[in-house]
């Protein structure tokens, strides 16, 4: 079956823009991921969602970042005002669940741009 | 909070040779998930190992396996006969095995397989 699908797989912005990453997780999966990948670092967690719900937004940098999810499938991450520290790879992960070893799946990621 | 370290930023090995990834985690939880994932250049996270922390048995799959040193909070990754498709980045990663799923990452290994 289909895996995780991002869009687009590239955005290059002006600084101050608004921009839209969009995640479609593996059907059937019912959490989905959001994580940062800057130059030369590790993957950062931003948010999660169980269903509809985000549990732990722990990780989204400001309040410039907010992120939903609708029908239990597509999510969206919104970055509003952009600033050339968001440059990044946006990546997306659904499980199908959160219990036991629950194996997270990537998606491509997102490569934003902040000039 | 729980950390993960990846000391070794760059590594090479001669192909069919072996090599071992060095990752060391910080935690004062029991129950947990260890995991290492593949980001070849194409940016795709693809989960190449687990271990659960409860099991003791090391986690084997095909050439890679991993000596998990739960003690001294340890968990490398060892490739035997290295192919040149095995060139990636490599990341450990450690998950809570409570409410909170998300991955804390190291900061990467990236592996060249050298013909």
């Amino acid at each position: 079956g289909a895996g995780v699908s991002q869009s687009p797989s590239n955005k290059v912005t002006e600084k101050g823009k608004d921009v839209e990453l969009r995640c479609d997780p593996i059907s059937g999966h019912t959490a989905l991921y959001w994580y940062r990948q800057s130059l030369g670092q590790g993957l950062e967690f931003l948010i999660y969602f169980q269903g509809n719900s985000a549990p732990d937004k722990s990780g989204l940098p400001s309040d410039r970042f907010s992120a939903e999810r609708t029908g239990g499938s597509v999510s969206t991450l919104t970055i509003q005002r952009t600033q050339q520290e968001d440059s990044a790879v946006y990546l997306c992960a659904s499980s199908l669940g959160l219990a036991g070893v629950n194996e997270q799946f990537f998606g491509p990621g997102t490569r934003l741009t902040v000039l | 909070a729980q950390t993960v370290t990846q000391s070794q930023p760059e590594m090479s090995v001669q192909e069919a040779e072996t090599v071992t990834l060095s990752c060391t985690y910080d935690t004062s939880e029991s129950n947990y998930y260890l995991f290492w994932y593949k980001q070849p250049p194409s940016r795709q996270m693809i989960l190449v190992i687990r271990q659960e922390a409860y099991k003791q048995q090391n986690a084997t799959e095909n050439r890679f396996s991993v000596n998990f040193q739960k003690a001294a909070k340890s968990f490398s990754l060892k490739i035997s006969d290295s192919q040149l498709g095995d060139t990636a980045m490599y990341f450990c990663a450690f998950r809570y095995g409570g409410a909170t799923n998300k991955l804390i990452f190291g900061t990467g290994t990236l592996l060249a397989v050298q013909p």
